[in-house]
């Protein structure tokens, strides 16, 4: 069965530090990969989402970037985090782009 | 944008009552989907329907679309304490997906 893992589960960092935040998926292959961001008490926002290794799409102009070096592995960065990057990351995977989403449990990075 | 609303942003019902949520997105879409989040976790898929159904049922759920309205709905039967969570609507648009904001349901004991 297929599963995803994403860590830390929470993270505090002071402003003006890097982040790398990493997923990684399990018994499936070419999945799409997707990295969301969640304030208290709201939605979704779509940061990043990968159709495959190396190609990246940008949702929201801002200090972070992603990178998927391997198939299954997809990773959250930043050369210097802001006050305004603290919330709930997830990473999430699915077949094909209209298919059910499949969603990791979640970083909480807090910003000091 | 083609980001979905949720509606109500809260809900608060007694345990055996049926919960209601809906869901309006603004272009077309090829389906439309129904996640829930537990707090502090991440989502999890509870149904997919397609632009050309009109109604899907699993278990308790029961989620209609109406795509001349732009607009579904989340049926909670017979609701549970353990149904509390937030449910969030999802639209696609090419590769990727627009979730809304959410409604949180809080369903008594």
């Amino acid at each position: 069965s297929q599963t995803i893992h994403q860590w830390p589960a929470t993270l505090v960092q002071p402003v003006g530090s890097p982040l790398s935040l990493e997923c990684t998926v399990e018994g499936t292959s070419n999945p799409n990969l997707y990295w969301y961001r969640q304030a208290a008490g709201r939605g979704l926002q779509l940061l990043f989402y990968s159709v495959g290794i190396g190609q990246i799409s940008s949702e929201v102009p801002q200090n972070l970037s992603a990178s998927r070096p391997q198939d299954r592995q997809f990773i959250l960065s930043s050369k210097k985090l802001l006050l305004s990057d603290s919330g709930f990351y997830l990473c999430a995977w699915s077949d094909s782009s209209n298919q059910p989403q499949h969603f990791g449990d979640g970083t909480r990075l807090s910003i000091l | 944008s083609q980001q979905g609303e949720e509606d109500p942003q809260a809900l608060s019902i007694q345990e055996g009552e049926n919960a209601t949520m809906n869901c309006s997105y603004k272009t077309s879409i090829n389906n439309l989907q129904w996640y829930r989040q537990n707090s502090g976790r991440g989502l999890v898929h509870l149904i997919l329907i397609r632009s050309n159904e009109r109604e899907k049922h699993s278990g308790r759920l029961r989620v209609t679309l109406d795509t001349s309205k732009k607009s579904s709905s989340l049926l909670i039967t017979a609701s549970r304490a353990a149904d509390t969570a937030s449910y969030f609507c999802a639209t696609d648009a090419g590769n990727q997906f627009y979730f809304g904001t959410g409604t949180s349901l809080t369903v008594i004991p």
